[in-house]
C-alpha cells in the first residue's frame, strides 16, 4: 500500500525556515514525482512545485520560487520542503502528493498534511 | 495563470440522488482536468483525471466529463461516504491551479 507520511505541526517565528519531511513506503520515491501543495482555507489549494527525486530535478511555481526548495533524500526513500523567509502568509497546511499518472501531472497519493504556524 | 471557478461551493443532497458540480477554466485546459476528494481524517483522493479517465479502484458512480473550459463531475447514486469535499485541477499548464472546492454535505 502506497503510503505517505508527513512530519508533524510546526510554530516558527517570522523570519525562521521550517523544513518538512515526506516518508514513502509502498514504492520507491525515484520512480515518481512528487508534489506539494499548500492549503489555506480561505486561499484554497495551490500547487507549490515538483521534485524528480531520482535526478533533483525541481519546477516551482513562480510565486514559490524563492520561498520553497524541495529535496529528496532516495537513501530514506524521503521528500523534503523547506520553506524560507517565513512571514504569517506562511501559515497554512502543506501536502506531498505524488504524481500518479504520468504523463500526466496529476496526484494519487496524498500525504496528511503538516501545519505550519507563523507567529511571533 | 489559469483560473478555476468550481460551482457550487456548496451543496446538500440525500443518499442515492445524483449531482452535478461544475468546474470552468479561465481558459481552454484541452482536456487535462483532475478531481479529487477531500475527507476528514482520510488522505484526497484521486476520482478523476483528463476529464473523464477513472482513476483506478474508484466506483463507476463517478463520472467526468468536459473540454475546453468546462467541466462536470457527477456523482450518481449518492453513497453516505460520497459526502465529501470536492476540487478540480487543471493539470495541463504550469502552475497547476484548483478550484475552490464544493463541499457536498447530507440533506
Amino acid at each position: 500500500e502506497v503510503q505517505l507520511q508527513q512530519s508533524g505541526p510546526e510554530l516558527r517565528r517570522p523570519g525562521s525556515s521550517v523544513k518538512l519531511s515526506c516518508k514513502a513506503s509502498g514504492y520507491s520515491i525515484t520512480d515518481y514525482l512528487m508534489h506539494w501543495v499548500k492549503h489555506r482555507p480561505e486561499h484554497g489549494l495551490e500547487w507549490i512545485g515538483w521534485i524528480d527525486p531520482e535526478d533533483g530535478e525541481t519546477k516551482y511555481a513562480q510565486k514559490f520560487q524563492s520561498k520553497a526548495t524541495l529535496t529528496a533524500d532516495t537513501s530514506s526513500n524521503t521528500a523534503y520542503m523547506q520553506l524560507s523567509s517565513l512571514t504569517s502568509e506562511d501559515t497554512a497546511t502543506y501536502f506531498c502528493a505524488r504524481n500518479g499518472g504520468y504523463p500526466y501531472y496529476v496526484m494519487d497519493a496524498w500525504g496528511q498534511g503538516a501545519s505550519v504556524t507563523v507567529s511571533s | 495563470d489559469v483560473q478555476m471557478t468550481q460551482s457550487p461551493s456548496y451543496l446538500a443532497a440525500s443518499p442515492g440522488e445524483s449531482v452535478s458540480i461544475s468546474c470552468k477554466a479561465s481558459n481552454s485546459i484541452n482536456s487535462y482536468l483532475a478531481w479529487y476528494q477531500e475527507k476528514p481524517g482520510k488522505t484526497n483522493k484521486l476520482l478523476i483525471y483528463s476529464g473523464s479517465t477513472l482513476q483506478s479502484g474508484i466506483p463507476s458512480r463517478f463520472s467526468g466529463s468536459g473540454s475546453g473550459t468546462d467541466f462536470t463531475l457527477t456523482i450518481r447514486s449518492l453513497e453516505p461516504e460520497d459526502f465529501a469535499v470536492y476540487y478540480c485541477q487543471q493539470h495541463n499548464e504550469y502552475p497547476f491551479t484548483f478550484g475552490s472546492g464544493t463541499k457536498l454535505e447530507i440533506k
